[in-house]
């Protein structure tokens, strides 16, 4: 199956820091790529959808200013948590679509504010 | 929009007894159905899916589900249990039209099964 990788795994952070989660497709490139988040013990929810090249689509209660997404090429797509705080503690979850429209998760980035 | 109601929060069931985990969505355009596992602090994993044909669909691990499209359900169904099914099973579906061609998924809330010995 396809791989894709999410660094890093766990991050710890102080209140007003931003923090960079990094999602990589290895094997194939994603011509779209889903961000979600998941609370303990809750749903995934959908923050956004990004195509390479153009600037994200949020879901509304997503606050654009503040989770910055950046979709630079196919096989890479980054998160920035910007003033992070403990209610932004969460699991973020990337999800690349390739062109055959299979979509794959990754592992997750598990964030910690403190 | 589309939404998925997971009936049960929790199922717990003795190890090699048969279990049923269920889900209904709606819809007002067809959709894709999936079934996710998540075992704890991991990503989720595709059980199975059905984007269309047979409506009972054989996953990984021993799993079936049966889309039913007249009760709008899929539930998810294993003949028998192992301690190693103890895991937090997620329900999604994604609109198929043109805009969304099977992209966002909508995630049910979540059924935790648990098998005990």
């Amino acid at each position: 199956g396809a791989v894709v990788s999410q660094h890093p795994s766990w991050v710890i952070c102080k209140s007003g820091t931003s923090v960079k989660i990094e999602c990589r497709s290895l094997d194939f490139q994603a011509t779209t790529m889903f961000w979600y988040r998941q609370f303990p013990k809750q749903s995934l929810m959908l923050m956004a959808t990004s195509n390479e090249g153009s600037k994200a689509t949020y879901e509304q209660g997503v606050e654009k200013d503040k989770f910055l997404i950046n979709h630079a090429s196919l096989t890479l797509s980054t998160l920035t948590v910007t003033s992070a705080h403990p209610e932004d503690s969460s699991f973020y979850i990337c999800t690349p679509r390739s062109f055959s429209y299979e979509q794959y998760f990754g592992p997750g980035t598990r964030l910690t504010v403190t | 929009a589309q939404s998925v109601t997971q009936l049960d929060s929790q199922v717990p069931v003795f190890e090699e007894a048969p279990v049923e985990l269920r889900c209904n969505y709606s819809s007002s355009v067809s959709v894709y159905l999936f079934w996710y596992v998540q075992y704890p602090n991991q990503g989720l994993q595709l059980l199975l899916k059905y984007l269309s044909g047979s409506t009972l669909v054989k996953g990984i691990n021993g799993f079936e589900a049966e889309f039913n499209k007249s009760q709008t359900s899929f539930h998810l169904r294993k003949p028998s249990v192992h301690i190693s099914d103890t895991a937090e099973y997620f329900c999604a579906v994604s609109a198929n039209d043109a805009y969304n061609q099977g992209g966002k998924l909508i995630f049910g809330q979540g059924t935790e099964l648990s098998v005990k010995p």
